[in-house]
């Protein structure tokens, strides 16, 4: 089955917490993302994965960092959370970085 | 930015009408997706069209691209209250080899 599961769903958070958002995928896909998505903004990049240990940023990286140690899992790091990062959170994979994006259920993280 | 004329943001159709969402961008691309985003879900390919193709459908979907107008759309037939969703358009980037998303289109069909 193909899926992309996103793990928390729901967290909360205060300010100046760290926030850990883990992904994984049952695909073997190379290429992995992080989005935030806001009101009126639509989906914004924050970093591309193209595999292990190789990790670009995207338009919006500031804030944030990833790590990706195994194909199957990359994760999102919030170092001291913010409250302008309150905002829902999808990860996706894909084949290449130009192929069908696969988009888990997103984690809608709020920061008091 | 990598968007021209803004992309409609909202829109409102009754049950059974057809409905075209229109989308429009500066990136050179030969390939533009179409996703749609149920709520509390991922977005989700709905339908892919390449340069080659100028248009193709699938279901009562029907998308289109320009190339040289650098512009794409996508019509749905008859639409139903289930397609009630946010659609993206996101043409691949040809430079940078990525897929660039568009803001969406809220589209509502009312029974």
């Amino acid at each position: 089955d193909m899926k992309v599961t996103q793990m928390p769903r729901y967290l909360i958070k205060r300010m100046g917490e760290n926030v850990l958002l883990e992904c994984g995928q049952d695909m073997s896909h190379e290429t992995m993302y992080w989005y935030r998505q806001d009101p009126g903004l639509g989906l914004q990049l924050i970093y591309i994965s193209y595999d292990v240990d190789s990790n670009s940023e995207g338009d919006i990286p500031k804030g944030y960092r990833v790590s990706r140690k195994k194909r199957e899992h990359f994760s999102l790091i919030l170092d001291s959370a913010k409250t302008n990062q309150t905002s829902v959170y999808f990860c996706a994979s894909s084949l290449g970085s130009a192929e069908t994006l696969y988009f888990g259920s997103g984690t809608r993280l709020t920061v008091l | 930015s990598q968007w021209g004329e803004e992309n409609l943001q909202a829109l409102s159709i009754q049950e059974g009408e057809d409905v075209t969402m229109n989308c429009s961008y500066k990136t050179y691309t030969t390939v533009v997706h179409w996703y749609r985003q149920d709520s509390g879900r991922g977005p989700a390919l709905i339908i892919l069209i390449r340069s080659n193709e100028r248009e193709k459908r699938s279901g009562r979907l029907r998308a289109t691209l320009d190339t040289s107008s650098q512009s794409s759309s996508l019509s749905i037939t008859a639409a139903q209250c289930e397609d009630t969703a946010v659609y993206f358009c996101a043409p691949v980037d040809t430079n940078a080899y990525k897929v660039i998303f568009g803001k969406g289109t809220h589209l509502h069909v009312l029974p």
